[in-house]
């Protein structure tokens, strides 16, 4: 069937950088994006959406950006912090009025100090 | 404002028995989804539930189902658990559908079959 999947599975970040963290979907009728982060032994947690309408949104420290040509998503962190390490999870939903989510398999990010 | 509780947090149970896990949504939600989430698998979606209809279902054989109470508190039961149930559960809930709100999600029950 078809799913979100991610391009790396670990990402090593110097404190101070800039993430990119890159995610891949193959179904075209997805039309709304999350991004999730996970800690440890805790729930995912919203970071950010975006719909199939825009291509860039903007939150604090956060920009989500949306190729619907090569069905490409991605994160960017500015200034990542050691706070920011957590593995991150891209979904899709294609479903009008339904949190039907397919997720990708995550991506590790590790913030050096 | 407390977030998405879910009951019990931890539990060891054998094969063969059935498990009950509660979710209580974030308080004015009316929507909640179930996700079971495992190393080789990772999330996948098992039920949503909107005023205590189930409006979509994963791909999940029929020994696990929910269901959801007027207060929007929701219960997902598994029945003749195998090993492969073992795994991290978790609700998450919304004010109302997709489109009109965010999807957050509780700390999960964890479940180990042996």
């Amino acid at each position: 069937g078809e799913s979100v999947g991610l391009h790396l599975p670990t990402l090593s970040v110097q404190e101070g950088d800039n993430s990119i963290i890159n995610c891949a979907y193959s179904n075209s009728a997805s039309d709304y994006f999350i991004w999730y982060k996970q800690e440890s032994g805790k729930g995912p947690q919203f970071i950010i959406d975006i719909r199939s309408n825009m291509d860039k949104r903007q939150g604090q420290r956060v920009t989500v950006l949306l190729n619907k040509t090569v069905k490409h998503l991605s994160l960017q962190i500015a200034a990542t912090q050691p706070g920011d390490s957590a593995v991150y999870f891209c979904a899709e939903s294609s479903g009008a009025g339904s949190y039907q989510l397919t997720f990708g398999k995550g991506t590790k990010l590790s913030v050096i100090p | 404002k407390a977030g998405v509780t879910q009951t019990p947090r931890y539990l060891i149970k054998t094969r063969g028995q059935q498990v009950t896990l509660s979710c209580s949504p974030i308080s004015g939600h009316r929507s909640v989804s179930w996700y079971q989430q495992t190393p080789g698998q990772g999330l996948q979606f098992l039920f949503e539930y909107f005023s205590e209809t189930q409006r979509n279902k994963g791909n999940f054989p029929g020994r696990f189902s929910g269901r959801q109470f007027s207060n929007s508190r929701s219960e997902m039961n598994v029945s003749t658990l195998e090993l492969g149930d073992s795994a991290l559960y978790l609700c998450a809930s919304s004010r109302t559908l997709r489109n009109t709100g965010e999807l957050f999600f509780g700390e999960g029950s964890r479940l180990t079959v042996l």
